[in-house]
């Protein structure tokens, strides 16, 4: 059975340009959850889609944006990038919401570099 | 404020000797707690979850949890390190945030390193 697949796994952008990544979660999961990586930071939730419904958002600003797709295959896109925005950024996907008991299964990242 | 705590950034072991990475938490109600593992350049690795029942939880790898409701610990443990066990860990607890929703809140990490 298929994990988690992130593309691109890399990527380069200048400030002030938008990115979008995507995420294809495991065949049957409905629930995609994104988080941002650094060193300063660590993991930080940006946000979660269950069933084509954003249903849980972390603290970061509206230049972060997502969707889900009815295959649930969902995307995140960032506008006006920063050099803050340098990160890796993981997926995570499971069957039920992440407020359940069930474990999350992560994808391997984009690594974005904002230069 | 719900919380989880892994006081240690970096941990040293010998290989073949026991390993210990801690974890604390703060929150209200029962937690559900979870250790994922993170190698060079890969996403996240679930290992266990402690949820209710034994408070020995074993997990993939040879790794297990000891839930500890009066120190609010969940720490975990190897009896035998191995060199392939060099990796980031996290701990996360599920709890309720500011919102009144459940979340899942992750511990800044510990490194690990298994010294041959």
């Amino acid at each position: 059975k298929a994990g988690v697949t992130q593309t691109p796994r890399y990527l380069i952008k200048t400030r002030g340009q938008q990115v979008t990544l995507s995420c294809s979660p495991i065949s049957g999961h409905r629930s995609v959850s994104w988080y941002q990586q650094t060193p300063g930071q660590g993991l930080q939730f940006l946000f979660e889609y269950f069933s084509e419904t954003q249903r849980n958002k972390g603290n970061f600003p509206g230049r972060f944006s997502g969707r889900q797709f009815s295959n649930s295959r969902s995307e995140m896109n960032v506008s006006t990038l920063e050099l803050g925005d340098s990160a890796l950024y993981l997926c995570a996907s499971s069957r039920e919401p992440r407020d359940s008991n069930q474990p999350q299964h992560f994808g391997d990242g984009t690594r974005l570099s904002i230069l | 404020a719900q919380s989880v705590a892994q006081p240690e950034d970096q941990v040293n072991v010998a290989e073949g000797n026991p390993l210990t990475v801690k974890c604390t938490y703060s929150v209200s109600g029962n937690p559900y707690l979870f250790w994922y593992v993170q190698y060079p350049n890969r996403g996240l690795q679930f290992l266990l979850k402690y949820i209710t029942g034994d408070n020995l939880v074993k997990g993939s790898y040879g790794f297990e949890a000891e839930f500890n409701k009066s120190q609010t610990s969940f720490h975990l443990k190897k009896p035998s390190a191995l060199v392939s066990d060099s990796a980031l860990y996290f701990c996360a607890v599920r709890a309720l945030d500011q919102t009144g929703a459940n979340n899942l809140f992750f511990g800044t990490g510990t490194r690990l390193t298994v010294i041959p």
